[in-house]
C-alpha cells in the first residue's frame, strides 16, 4: 500500500534548537520524496524535494533507502518555522501517471 | 498567472444541503487533484481528474461525494446531503502532465466547509 508516515503530531522545541521531523514511507518502486510546508490556513507550499538534494531556510533531508525514512532536519530552528510540515510522496498509479501522497503533517512550533 | 483558483474560500451550509467547491487549474494544466484537510489531520487524497476523465477516485467517499473536470470549465468537488463531517478543508491541486513531481504540481489555497 502507498503510505506516509509522520510518526509525530506536535512537535515543540525552543529557537536555536536543532528540529528533526520524521517521515517513513512504504516502499513501492522508487518514488520521490518530498517536504511541503503549511503556514497558517495558506496553500501548501514546496520546502524541498529529495532529487534536488538542497537545502531550503536551512532545511535538509536525507533519503535512507534502507531504512525507507526522509526525516526534515535544520540545526538552529527560528520561530518563524513554526507552521505545519507534510511529507509526501510520488507514486504512480497508471503507468505515466503519478499522484502524491502525504503523511498526516507535524505541527511544529518553535517556542521563544 | 493567475495560480490554481479556488472558490468558494469560504462556505457554510446547513445538514442535508449540497456544497459545490470549484477548482480552476493553472492556465495550461489539464490534470485536477482533490484533497481533504480535516481539523488537526493532515492532507488525503480524494480523486484525480484529467479533461473529461476522472483517472483516480481512489480517496472519495463511496457516496454524497463526486467530482468532475468537464471540457470546459472549472473542475467542481460536489458533497450533496452534508453532514457536519464533511467540515474541512478542500484542497484542489493542479499540474501540467501525468508525471507529477514536486515542483510540477500547485496547490490552491483552498476552501474551507463548515457544516453546521
Amino acid at each position: 500500500a502507498q503510505r506516509v508516515t509522520q510518526p509525530e503530531k506536535l512537535l515543540s522545541v525552543f529557537k536555536g534548537a536543532p528540529v528533526e521531523l520524521k517521515c517513513n514511507y512504504s516502499y513501492s518502486g522508487s518514488p520521490e520524496l518530498f517536504w511541503y510546508v503549511q503556514y497558517s490556513r495558506q496553500r501548501l507550499q514546496l520546502l524541498l524535494r529529495h532529487i534536488s538534494r538542497e537545502s531550503i531556510k536551512g532545511f535538509t533531508a536525507d533519503l535512507n533507502k534502507g531504512e525507507t525514512s526522509f526525516h526534515l532536519k535544520k540545526p538552529f530552528a527560528q520561530e518563524e518555522d513554526s507552521a505545519m510540515y507534510y511529507c509526501a510522496a510520488s507514486y504512480v498509479i497508471i503507468q505515466g501517471a503519478q499522484k502524491l501522497v502525504f503523511g498526516q503533517g507535524t505541527r511544529l512550533t518553535i517556542n521563544p | 498567472n493567475a495560480g490554481v483558483m479556488q472558490n468558494p474560500r469560504h462556505l457554510v451550509r446547513r445538514r442535508g444541503q449540497e456544497a459545490r467547491l470549484r477548482c480552476s487549474p493553472m492556465k495550461g494544466h489539464s490534470h485536477v487533484y482533490w484533497y481533504r484537510q480535516l481539523p488537526e489531520e493532515g492532507l488525503k487524497f480524494m480523486v484525480y481528474l484529467q479533461k473529461e476523465n476522472i483517472i483516480d477516485e481512489s480517496g472519495m467517499p463511496k457516496e454524497r461525494f463526486s467530482a468532475e473536470f468537464p471540457k470546459e470549465g472549472p473542475s467542481i468537488l460536489r458533497i450533496q446531503q452534508v453532514v457536519r463531517g464533511d467540515s474541512a478543508a478542500y484542497f484542489c491541486a493542479s499540474s501540467t502532465g501525468a508525471r507529477v513531481s514536486g515542483n510540477t504540481i500547485y496547490f490552491g489555497e483552498g476552501s474551507w466547509l463548515t457544516v453546521v
